[in-house]
C-alpha cells in the first residue's frame, strides 16, 4: 500500500534547464511535505519544506508546490546543474512516508 | 554533515544473530527516528523516540526494538538477523517539540548490514 508515490523513476535534463519532480499522496490528512536529495550509500539531506497552509515555498533555486485538492506537490529546480545529479524523494511529516524516489540527471 | 551520526559504517553477521545499531542525534534535538532502506522495499519508517519516549511506530518487526537513552542517544536492536534484514538503515534527528508540529528530519550517513 503506497502512500506516497513518485510515479518517474528518472529524469534527464539539460544543465540550465528546468527539473520538475513530482509527487502524489493518497491521505487528504497529511498536512506536512519535505523533500530530500540522496546520493548512494549517503544519507538524505534536507532541501526544502511545505505546509499545507502555503501552496509554494521558495529557496534559491529550489520551489516545491503544493496541490491539496489533486494531493500532488511538485520540486522544480532552476537552473538545473550537473551537482543536483542524485535521487529525490518527498517524505510527508505526518506519519513519515517517503516517496519512491526519482533518479535525476542534469546533462552537462 | 548534518550532524547526526551512525555506528557502525559497515556490519557483516550471519542469521540467526543479534546487533546493535547506535545512533547520536544533532546536539538540541530531542527526536530520534529510525529507517531502513531495502532494494525492494525503498525507504521505510521504523519508530520514533522522543525525550526517551516511545512517539510514533512505523514497520518495525517484532524481532527490531529500540530505545533513546537519557543522553539522547538510541540504539537499534535487530535479532533472529534473516538475510532480507539486509539494508542500509538510517537514524535522523530533530527539534520535535511538539507531536503532531511540522519538523524537519536531519539523517545520518547511515550503517550498512550485510546478514549472510
Amino acid at each position: 500500500d503506497q502512500q506516497v508515490k513518485q510515479n518517474s523513476p528518472s529524469l534527464s535534463v539539460q544543465e540550465g534547464r528546468i527539473s520538475i519532480l513530482n509527487c502524489d499522496y493518497t491521505n487528504s490528512m497529511f498536512d506536512y511535505f519535505l523533500w530530500y536529495k540522496k546520493y548512494p550509500a549517503e544519507g538524505p539531506t534536507f532541501l526544502i519544506s511545505i505546509s499545507s497552509i502555503k501552496d509554494k515555498n521558495e529557496d534559491g533555486r529550489f520551489t516545491v508546490f503544493l496541490n491539496k485538492s489533486a494531493k500532488h506537490l511538485s520540486l522544480h529546480i532552476v537552473p538545473s546543474q550537473p551537482g543536483d545529479s542524485a535521487v529525490y524523494f518527498c517524505l510527508t511529516g505526518n506519519q513519515f512516508y517517503f516517496g519512491t524516489g526519482t533518479s535525476l540527471t542534469v546533462i552537462p | 554533515d548534518s550532524g547526526v551520526t551512525q555506528t557502525p559504517k559497515h556490519l557483516i553477521t550471519a542469521t540467526g544473530q543479534r546487533v546493535t545499531l547506535r545512533c547520536s542525534p544533532r546536539s538540541g534535538d530531542l527526536s530520534v527516528y529510525w529507517y531502513q532502506q531495502s532494494l525492494d522495499q525503498g525507504l521505510q519508517f521504523l519508530i520514533q523516540y522522543y525525550n526517551g519516549e516511545e512517539r510514533a511506530k512505523g514497520n518495525i518487526l517484532e524481532r527490531f526494538s529500540a530505545q533513546q537513552f537519557p543522553d539522547l542517544h538510541s540504539e537499534l536492536n535487530l535479532s533472529s538477523l534473516e538475510l532480507g534484514d539486509s539494508a542500509l538503515y538510517f537514524c535522523a534527528s530533530s527539534v520535535g517539540e511538539r507531536e503532531g508540529l511540522a519538523d524537519t528530519q536531519y539523517f545520518g550517513p547511515g550503517t550498512r548490514l550485510t546478514v549472510l
